[in-house]
Parts: structure tokens; C-alpha cells; sequence
């Protein structure tokens, strides 16, 4: 089974606004990565996360990261059509493989 | 174009046939993953290579999958005697030991009929 769980499973939002999807996982990990797969293509890693960081942004990505509550949240500003993705968040542990395991994804509808 | 490629992009197969798929990763990377994904799920993880040796298999793996990666650069996955669960896309990553970052291709859709 999946160990990452993506919520809310669908999300539709006007153009500007911001994004917000959250992710929760079960073991303990070594990072935590968002990945987004545009319709029927590949998956693009977005931002990565390691379990001693909290926050970390990169352009209009936000995430963080509580692994108290095993929990991470991907926040996207001012959003725009070209963000209509599903958005996957994928943790690692250092088991050694370095397995990642997805969640089912979050749908984000972008209306311009 | 310096990505992972992916061959072939499409397959449709009849239930009972072998297919194989083969996955070029980004030619530094040492690590390589196979997963599959079907339609409104994310990907779940097959296997996964450093170098040429195949260190985690998925118990999704079963008896009628295999993969391999001889010399540490390409990669092959087959399928024996193709069921219609098959069905589903096939992603190959790469990546660096250094960082948990993947690269994919764009994936190989099976249909199996």
C-alpha cells in the first residue's frame, strides 16, 4: 500500500489564487519530495525536503515539513492554468535502497 | 536530449505474450527505479538498481516480472505471459546517489488485450 496520502484528492481554484495540498505518511523517513506529472507524462521533482528541515520554498513552492505529526504541506502562489498537475508527494528512508513511496496524488485544477 | 528515455512509449500486447521495455537512464546516475502506475494512482515501486546490481524488489514484482541492468546503464524490464492487470504505465527514474532526487522518463503504456 502507499504510504504517502495526498489531500484533497481533487482541487479546483482560480487563476492567482494560491494552492494548498497536504500529505501524511506513516514510518519515519529521510525526505520527503513533491513531484508533479502534467496529464498522461512523466513525473517532474519539484522540491525535496529532509526530515531535519522544516520549511523550504523555491519560486512559488512552499513546503514544509512536521514530522511530529508526520505530515508535509505544498503550498503554490498565485497560481496559474500551466499548474494543472497532479501533485505526488513521495518519501524516502534510508533503508538501503533509498525507496521512494508515492501517494495517489493530488488533482489541482488551475481556471484562468 | 540528455534525460531518461524511455522504449517504447507504447505497447499493446495480447495476454499470454513476453514484452520488454528498456530504460536509458541520464548516463551519470548510478540508481534506477521501476515503477508502475495505473490511472488515478501514483506510482508504486518495482525495483530498483545501483549500478548493475538490483538491490529492492517490490513483492508487486512477481515470478513473471524481471529486471535487469548488465552492464549499469540500461535497464530492461519483461514481462512473461502478459495478464490484462498488467495494463498500466511503466516509469523508469534515475538518480544520483547523492540526493533522493528522481529523474523519469516519459513512461511505457502497456495494454494488454
Amino acid at each position: 500500500s502507499q504510504q504517502g496520502e495526498e489531500d484533497p484528492q481533487a482541487l479546483s481554484i482560480q487563476e492567482g489564487e494560491n494552492a494548498t495540498m497536504n500529505c501524511s505518511y506513516k514510518t519515519s523517513i529521510n525526505n520527503l519530495q513533491w513531484y508533479r506529472q502534467n496529464s498522461g507524462r512523466g513525473l517532474v521533482h519539484l522540491i525535496l525536503i529532509r526530515s531535519n528541515e522544516r520549511e523550504k520554498h523555491s519560486g512559488r513552492l512552499r513546503v514544509t515539513l512536521d514530522t511530529s505529526k508526520k505530515s508535509s504541506s505544498l503550498l503554490i502562489t498565485a497560481s496559474r492554468a500551466a499548474d494543472t498537475a497532479s501533485y505526488f508527494c513521495a518519501t524516502g528512508s534510508n533503508t538501503g535502497g533509498f525507496k521512494t513511496i508515492f501517494g495517489a496524488g493530488t488533482r489541482l485544477f488551475v481556471k484562468a | 536530449d540528455t534525460g531518461v528515455s524511455q522504449d517504447p512509449r507504447h505497447k499493446i500486447t495480447k495476454r499470454g505474450q513476453n514484452v520488454t521495455f528498456r530504460c536509458d537512464p541520464i548516463s551519470e546516475h548510478n540508481r534506477l527505479y521501476w515503477y508502475r502506475q495505473t490511472l488515478g494512482q501514483g506510482p508504486e515501486f518495482l525495483t530498483y538498481f545501483q549500478n548493475e546490481a538490483q538491490l529492492e524488489k517490490s513483492r508487486l514484482l512477481s515470478d513473471r516480472f524481471s529486471a535487469e541492468r548488465p552492464k549499469g546503464s540500461f535497464s530492461t524490464l519483461e514481462i512473461q505471459r502478459t495478464e490484462q492487470g498488467d495494463s498500466a504505465m511503466y516509469l523508469c527514474a534515475s538518480g544520483d546517489r547523492a540526493y533522493n532526487e528522481q529523474f523519469f522518463g516519459p513512461g511505457t503504456r502497456l495494454t494488454v488485450l
